[in-house]
């Protein structure tokens, strides 16, 4: 059974509107992470989150909010949404590791197109 | 960046064939994971390879690691058509135990 969820799946929205993306996990995991992945640039950090009420911010933060409620849950929210950020965003879960050897589970993936 | 100059590669081969892929980094790090992505779906870690450990192997997959060169390769051996997929590599270049910086990956398409 899939231990990161994500929803929607597809969504397509307005420029201009709000949009949020949601995220589960069953893991357990204390970190939770969310990414946009776009054509030549793999894999870019928006937000991250060390547990229930932490947000942090990843690489590329400018126009995203993050919401962590919960263990489980993890939120992307984007307040004003652009084309700029039609994408496919990823949310990940894993363990707090020392030396970088905690590996991340991902989820399967939303495909967001701004008009 | 934390990553060496490169394009997103295209690897084709036919199945059977060995393949290498390779990434360089810029910053130090004690590890490198790499990652695969089928299509549709989200990366998976499929090998991960300390700076202690030079080589891994993990069934037909071999990684490899030069701290010296801050260069790691992953090669697959008798490449079979499932193997097609996008592979990333990725380390913790801050150190913090928590953050991956991924490459941009190397797209493989393997025919029968």
């Amino acid at each position: 059974e899939a231990a990161v969820t994500q929803s929607p799946r597809n969504k397509v929205a307005v420029t201009g509107g709000k949009v949020t993306l949601s995220c589960n996990q069953t893991n357990n995991h204390n970190n939770m992470y969310w990414y946009r992945q776009d054509t030549g640039h793999g894999l870019r950090l928006i937000h991250y989150s060390y547990g229930a009420g932490s947000t942090e911010k990843g690489d590329i933060p400018d126009g995203y909010k993050a919401s962590r409620p919960s263990q489980e849950n993890f939120s992307l929210i984007l307040e004003l949404a652009t084309p700029s950020q039609t994408s496919v965003y990823f949310c990940a879960s894993g363990d707090a590791g020392w030396g970088g050897f905690a590996e991340q589970f991902f989820g399967p993936g939303t495909r967001l197109t701004v008009l | 960046s934390q990553w060496g100059e490169e394009n997103l590669q295209a690897l084709s081969i036919q199945e059977g064939e060995d393949v290498t892929m390779n990434c360089s980094y810029k910053t130090y790090t004690t590890v490198v994971h790499w990652y695969r992505q089928d299509s549709g779906r989200g990366p998976a870690l499929i090998i991960l390879i300390r700076s202690n450990e030079r080589e891994k192997r993990s069934g037909r997959l071999r990684a490899t690691l030069d701290t010296s060169s801050q260069s790691s390769s992953l090669s697959i051996t008798a490449a079979q058509c499932e193997d097609t997929a996008v592979y990333f590599c990725a380390t913790d270049w801050e150190g913090t135990g928590s953050k991956l910086s991924f490459g941009k990956g190397a797209k493989l398409t393997v025919s029968p």
